[in-house]
């Protein structure tokens, strides 16, 4: 069993949608969590930053943590084209360096 | 630079023979990472630097994969013998602290033929 699981998707949504991706995971020890967001032929890009349980809202973007399921989930209001990529939940532990922890990403296209 | 830097963004290579990767981290980020990124598989970890300190090698699949750090900055992985399942993108990070706000570069893309 991998330590961050994510339904690869694809994911179709219409324009203007309101998008829930979501990861869950196994490990106790994990205190950050992540979203990167992948467009094609690209490298990952940081959209989130959390810190343990509860929300995180930037822009459109809410990032939301429940420790006590082992739950992440990603929240996307008013979906445009330009969100079309895959987005990759990542988590890692506390205490300075760890290895961050990906999911295997899902794939997103939202449809004009 | 603004950004972290990868070349060459695509090589192909025969089986067998090496391969340089080369990562260019942003300035003044004393953290530098290398993930490889297969279809299907999600990013895999392979060697982490940190400062002057030893680098963390417990990712690299196998004698064959090496890195170093020169200098705090510039990184090179090297693969020795390449074989077809080596065929991947190969992603460079830096980070300010070693936390997890990493930035990638776009990749090297190493085809094994």
């Amino acid at each position: 069993q991998k330590e961050v699981e994510q339904d690869p998707g694809p994911l179709s949504v219409p324009e203007g949608a309101i998008v829930s991706l979501n990861c869950t995971y196994s490990n106790s020890a994990f205190q950050y969590f992540m979203w990167y967001r992948q467009y094609s032929r690209k490298g990952p890009e940081l959209l989130m930053y959390t810190y343990s349980s509860g929300n995180k809202e930037d822009g459109r973007f809410t990032a939301q943590v429940d420790k006590s399921s082992k739950y992440i989930s990603l929240f996307i209001r008013d979906s445009q084209p330009s969100d079309s990529a895959t987005y990759l939940c990542a988590a890692e532990n506390s205490g300075g360096y760890q290895k961050v922890t990906f999911g295997t990403g899902t794939k997103l296209q939202v449809i004009p | 630079g603004a950004g972290v830097s990868q070349s060459p963004s695509n090589k192909v290579t025969e089986k067998g023979k090496d391969v340089e990767l080369r990562c260019d981290p942003i300035s003044g980020h004393t953290a530098l990472y290398w993930y490889r990124q297969s279809l299907g598989q999600g990013l895999e970890f392979l060697i982490y630097f940190q400062g002057n300190s030893a680098p963390d090698k417990s990712g690299l699949p196998s004698d064959r994969f090496s890195a170093e750090r020169t200098g705090g900055s510039v990184s090179t992985l090297t693969i020795q013998r390449t074989q077809q399942e080596d065929s991947a993108v190969y992603l460079c990070a830096s980070s300010l602290r070693g936390t997890g706000g990493y930035t990638f570069g776009s990749g090297t893309r190493l085809t094994v033929v």
